[in-house]
């Protein structure tokens, strides 16, 4: 069974700070991974994708990868209480086309 | 450009009953992914449908089935249903032919369903 794994939080930063989201994934052939934002009551919305180690930044937000270690990070810089949501990892199946989620990590941006 | 449109948004079922939720997928896409979202957990995969037929199949029961039609727009299906269906049922739309851009998912605002 292919996992993603994510600490469910709630992870609290102040307002201004950076939040650090992490996850690990069981897929060593993996190739795609993304990050997700779900507000409360909402659907999921595609934040970030990332194919290649290393960083790619996008604004306020950037996503870390690093194969060898099978872990994935979104950071997200000057956080603002909008930010406030879970966010979910997500990695594409390397052996089907199907993408696998983690359970998400709740994240509370404090005034 | 619409979006990924589901429906109902809600549905109140019993033990037993069968439902039916349905997806139309964002203009441009092809491909239907069914996801359900029990609280406070991940979407979890059910199945992929590509070309009217599924494609790929998470680990759910054969009381879930799937439908996908010329235009695209898609049906989950549940069967006899039990207490444990409760969740958010969320449809997702990608471009089969977009290479990478295929794997980028849109979701819909999803149906709630309740079993009692």
């Amino acid at each position: 069974q292919k996992e993603v794994e994510q600490n469910s939080g709630p992870l609290s930063v102040p307002e201004g700070a950076i939040a650090s989201l992490n996850c690990t994934y069981s897929d060593r052939g993996s190739q795609s991974f993304f990050w997700y934002r779900q507000y409360s009551g909402k659907s999921p919305e595609l934040i970030m994708s990332i194919y290649s180690n290393g960083d790619k930044e996008d604004g306020r937000f950037t996503a870390q990868l690093n194969k060898a270690s099978q872990y994935v990070s979104l950071l997200i810089r000057d956080s603002q209480p909008s930010d406030s949501a879970t966010y979910l990892c997500a990695v594409k199946d390397s052996s089907a086309s199907k993408i696998i989620f983690g359970s998400g990590t709740r994240l509370s941006i404090r005034p | 450009d619409a979006g990924v449109t589901q429906s109902p948004t809600h549905l109140i079922k019993t033990r037993g009953q069968q439902v039916t939720l349905r997806c139309s997928p964002k203009s441009g896409h092809d491909t239907v992914s069914w996801y359900q979202q029990a609280l406070g957990q991940g979407p979890q995969f059910i199945f992929q449908y590509y070309e009217e037929e599924e494609r790929q199949r998470g680990n759910f029961p054969d009381r879930f089935s799937g439908h996908q039609f010329p235009n695209y727009s898609s049906e989950l299906n549940v069967n006899a249903l039990l207490l444990g269906d409760s969740a958010l049922y969320l449809c997702a739309s990608s471009s089969y032919r977009g290479g990478a851009e295929y794997e980028k998912l849109f979701f819909g605002s999803g149906t709630q369903l309740s079993v009692l």
